[in-house]
């Protein structure tokens, strides 16, 4: 299997910050790499795919880069909404994985 | 807007067969080229993927749980489900259903439900 270590676990921050969150893949997933938001009670809601390709209506503070093996989801500005889990996953070769998620949390 | 319920027993005892069933809705399960997968979440963990079915029937499981685990469609009910036997206290988790964001093989979870919570224990 293909392990998923994202850093920090655990991000403290503030209202308006810039926040980096990293994904690294065991092996090399190419851009397959999709990263989600949980918040707490919900089912996880998917912001990027294929490593920097935002969906549709997610807000434009959320960016996606990388590829290989290491990869980064950026907020640009930080709003109260985005204090939550978030998750990447690869799904270059099965069984797809999951990252161990990073809380963000306010400072 | 495609939506997708799950439902099925909320607790199940050890060494029985755990059975889900994810109702689409605003859609047909058959139209498109779409792959259909179940994840499971443990209280305050991660995500783990349980497998995978498209349309015509063919599945992906996870390795991990492939000998217990079976994932089937009815495209009649517009339903697909998830039985997974022998179950045991670590088979307890919240259970999702979702549907590929895109057409292909290579595709991430676009659509979820909103998870159903199963417990194992006698």
């Amino acid at each position: 299997d293909i392990q998923m270590t994202q850093s920090p676990s655990t991000l403290s921050a503030s209202v308006g910050d810039r926040v980096n969150i990293t994904c690294r893949a065991s092996q090399s997933i190419s851009s397959w790499l999709a990263w989600y938001q949980q918040k707490p009670g919900k089912a996880p809601k998917v912001l990027i795919y294929q490593a920097s390709s935002s969906k549709s209506g997610v807000p434009s503070r959320f960016s996606g880069s990388g590829s290989g093996t290491e990869f980064t989801l950026t907020i640009s500005s930080l709003q109260p909404d985005d204090f939550v889990t978030y998750y990447c996953q690869q799904y270059n070769s099965y069984p797809w994985t999951f990252g161990q998620g990073t809380t963000v949390e306010i400072k | 807007q495609v939506q997708l319920q799950e439902s099925g027993p909320g607790l199940v005892k050890p060494s029985q067969t755990l059975s889900l069933t994810c109702t689409v809705s605003g859609g047909s399960i058959s139209s498109g080229s779409y792959y259909w997968s179940w994840i499971r979440q443990p209280a305050g963990k991660g995500l783990e993927w349980i497998g995978r079915i498209y349309t015509s029937g063919n599945t992906n499981y996870n390795p991990s749980l492939k000998s217990r685990v079976t994932i089937s469609v009815d495209t009649s009910k517009n339903q697909f489900s998830l039985k997974m036997s022998s179950v045991t206290a670590a088979d307890t988790a919240v259970y999702y259903c979702a549907r590929a964001l895109y057409f292909g093989e290579l595709t991430p979870f676009g659509s979820w439900g909103q998870g159903t919570l199963v417990t194992v224990s006698s």
